[in-house]
C-alpha cells in the first residue's frame, strides 16, 4: 500500500526566505508520480508541481522546486523567495502510474505561515 | 474556461439523512474523482469514474455511491449520514494522457449534526 508522510505539522518562514517542506513516501511500485498541492483556507486544492519516478531531473515550476531523492524515497518541496500569499496548507501526494487509475494518496499536510 | 464546479458549497444535514453532491468537470475532461477531507487531514480517495464507469474505489462503506452522466458530470451520494461524514468533499477532473493535470473543484463542506 502507498503511504505519504509529512512530519512537519507547521512551519514558519520569513518573507523572501526559502523554505523546505518535507515529504517521504512508501510504495512497492516502480512507476509512480509525486505531486505537491497548495490548499488555501478557501479549500480548493491547487496543483504546484509534479515529479515522475523515472524523471532524472528535479522538477521546477517558477519558485517551486522538488528535491527528489529516489533512494531515500523523499520528495521535498522547496519554495524560494517566500511571499505572504504562500501561507497555506501544503500536501504531498502520490499516484501509481500503472493500471491507469487516478487515485491520489495524500499526506497529512504542512501548514506554512509566511511572516513579514 | 470554467474550472471544476461543485454544488452546493455548504450543506448541513442531520444524522440518518441522505445527501447528494454534484460535480461538473472541466469541459473535455472525462475522468472525475471524489475525495473526502476530514478537518486536519489530507484528502482520502473515494471514487473515480471514467466514461461513466467506475474505475476505482477507496476504502469507504457502501453508504457511499456515485455515478457519472453522459455529459461527464458526477454525483456523490451518501446514505444514512453519520457525524463522521462531516468533511470537505472534493471533486477532481482530468483528461486522458495528462498524467498530472488533475484539477480540483472548490469542494462541498458537509456538516452532519
Amino acid at each position: 500500500a502507498q503511504k505519504i508522510t509529512q512530519t512537519q505539522p507547521g512551519m514558519f518562514v520569513q518573507e523572501k526566505e526559502a523554505v523546505t517542506l518535507d515529504c517521504t513516501y512508501d510504495t512497492s511500485d516502480q512507476s509512480y508520480g509525486l505531486f505537491w498541492y497548495k490548499q488555501p483556507s478557501s479549500g480548493e486544492m491547487i496543483f504546484l508541481i509534479y515529479q515522475g519516478s523515472y524523471d532524472e531531473q528535479n522538477a521546477t515550476e517558477g519558485r517551486y522546486s522538488l528535491n527528489f531523492q529516489k533512494a531515500r524515497k523523499s520528495a521535498n518541496l522547496v519554495i524560494s523567495a517566500s511571499q505572504l500569499g504562500d501561507s497555506a496548507m501544503y500536501f504531498c501526494a502520490m499516484r501509481e502510474l500503472t493500471g491507469g487509475g487516478n487515485k491520489l494518496t495524500f499526506g497529512t499536510g504542512t501548514q506554512l505561515k509566511v511572516e513579514l | 474556461d470554467a474550472g471544476v464546479t461543485q454544488s452546493p458549497t455548504h450543506l448541513i444535514k442531520t444524522r440518518g439523512q441522505h445527501v447528494t453532491l454534484r460535480c461538473s468537470p472541466i469541459s473535455g475532461h472525462k475522468s472525475v474523482s471524489w475525495y473526502q477531507q476530514v478537518l486536519g487531514q489530507g484528502p482520502q480517495f473515494i471514487f473515480q469514474y471514467y466514461e461513466k464507469e467506475e474505475r476505482g474505489r477507496g476504502n469507504f462503506p457502501d453508504r457511499f455511491s456515485a455515478r457519472q452522466f453522459p455529459n461527464y458530470s458526477s454525483e456523490l451520494n451518501v446514505n444514512a449520514l453519520l457525524l463522521g461524514d462531516s468533511a470537505l468533499y472534493l471533486c477532481a477532473s482530468r483528461t486522458p494522457g495528462h498524467l498530472y493535470e488533475q484539477y480540483f473543484g472548490p469542494g462541498t463542506r458537509l456538516t452532519v449534526t
